[in-house]
């Protein structure tokens, strides 16, 4: 069956460098990813979508990268920022063909000032 | 003001118990859905809803029951409620399933069944 794997540990980087996180999948070939982010006690929020025939997408200080024949995606935040601390969910379509997002079980990212 | 909402935020009930949680949007969104969040399980989904009256069982169902009278509503009822549905429930929605529509998130309920 479909699995999304995410570094379970947090990742703790400097204010000001860049902070990478990985979204690894297994048994399946999305059409699309989706990455989100998450603050305590609140609702994920959507940050970007990669589609299958993509290979990077950009939004201001974030980039993904979706590379189909490893079957990962890299999520980066550059200049990252103490405000940008928070837990980042990936998110593939089900692999049922609904497009129903199935999602990983996310990474913390704490940036230190 | 627009958004999805939900209700409670936090609720406590006991084994055997009916409980129900809402989630509003204001949106107009056509589909809706149910997840829960554990830690270790990341966000399963329960039951989604793609339009009023159409609903669909997810990944976790056992024990849930949902109903989409309305579009803007879509209420999430644990009939008799145990404590492995102790979880934070989140409710979404999206005006469509296809690879660029994300999905819209509530602020969740966080259930605790004693």
């Amino acid at each position: 069956s479909q699995k999304i794997e995410q570094n379970s540990e947090a990742l703790n980087i400097q204010e000001g460098k860049t902070a990478t996180l990985t979204c690894n999948y297994t048994n399946y070939s999305p059409a699309y990813l989706q990455w989100y982010r998450q603050d305590p006690g609140r609702g994920p929020v959507f940050l970007l979508l990669i589609r299958e025939n993509e290979k990077e997408k950009r939004k201001e200080r974030l980039k993904v990268t979706f590379d189909t024949t490893l079957k990962q995606s890299l999520f980066h935040i550059t200049a990252s920022q103490p405000a940008d601390s928070a837990t980042y969910l990936c998110a593939l379509d089900n692999e049922g063909g609904s497009y129903i997002p199935t999602f990983g079980r996310g990474t913390s990212l704490i940036v230190h000032p | 003001d627009a958004g999805i909402t939900q209700s409670p935020r936090y609720k406590i009930t006991e084994t055997g118990r009916q409980v129900t949680l809402m989630c509003h949007q204001t949106w107009s969104h056509s589909y809706m859905f149910w997840y829960r969040q554990d830690l270790g399980h990341g966000l399963r989904l329960i039951y989604y809803s793609a339009a009023a009256d159409i609903t669909d069982k997810g990944e976790v169902p056992d024990g849930y029951v949902v109903s989409r009278s309305k579009t803007e509503n879509f209420p999430l009822t644990l009939e008799s409620a145990t404590r492995s549905q102790t979880s934070v429930y989140f409710c979404a929605s999206t005006g469509g399933i296809s690879y660029n529509s994300p999905l819209h998130f509530g602020n969740g309920t966080r259930l605790t069944v004693t």
